[in-house]
């Protein structure tokens, strides 16, 4: 049964710190992995999604790496700001052709201080 | 601009009442779902749809319903059948063959 474990749940630093985010899942069949943003209070937006073939994507200052062997995913914020503050979810898709499949994790709310 | 339209933003409901949540998009997607989020747990599917009048249960689908009369649109119903109501509820939609999600803003359910 696959799992998505995000450690830590909660993060706190300041502004301009470069960061990395994590994800574990403990099968490493999977077909894609994405994270995601949520502010409070809100519905969550797409940041990156990194196919099983790919071992990152990137996003102005935003990176995910991926490696099925370890079971890992990391997002890299770099030169963190206070817009980012908000709680960052991943989810892994198990299979193709049908979105359902996403197992996710529980988030990390990190907090960018000024 | 495209997007995922919830309403309310906010449902209060009554015991033994049954409450409908509003989702409407103009993204033009096919497929279209409906999460539920409680605080300590992942997000889970209640119900998704690949096409207008078709339909799936999701992982928890007891005490709800749904419709897929429109493309654009998929109301969720919470009936009194749900005994533990109270959660964020998220739509989102993908296009055909899609990977990508796009959320609405979601609606905050509680019970009086």
């Amino acid at each position: 049964k696959q799992e998505v474990t995000q450690i830590p749940a909660a993060l706190s630093v300041p502004e301009g710190e470069n960061l990395v985010l994590n994800c574990s899942f403990t099968d490493s069949a999977i077909y894609n992995l994405q994270w995601f943003r949520q502010d409070p209070g809100k519905g969550l937006t797409s940041l990156l999604l990194i196919q099983s073939s790919q071992r990152e994507q990137t996003s102005g200052r935003l990176n995910a790496s991926l490696d099925k062997s370890s079971g890992r995913s990391t997002l890299y914020i770099a030169a963190s700001q206070p817009g980012d503050s908000a709680t960052y979810l991943c989810a892994v898709r198990r299979g193709a052709g049908n979105n359902r499949k996403l197992i996710w994790g529980l988030g990390t709310s990190l907090a960018v201080n000024p | 601009d495209g997007g995922i339209t919830q309403s309310p933003k906010y449902l209060f409901r009554k015991e033994g009442q049954n409450v409908t949540l509003s989702c409407e998009q103009n993204l033009n997607h096919d497929a279209m779902y409906w999460y539920r989020q409680d605080p300590g747990q992942g997000l889970r599917l209640i119900y998704y749809s690949q096409i207008v009048n078709d339909f799936q249960k999701g992982d928890i689908a007891e005490g709800y319903s749904v419709s897929r009369e429109k493309k654009e649109s998929f109301p969720l119903t919470v009936t009194s059948a749900q005994k533990n109501p109270t959660a964020f509820y998220l739509c989102a939609s993908t296009r055909q063959g899609g990977e990508k999600l796009f959320f609405g803003s979601g609606t905050q359910l509680s019970v009086l």
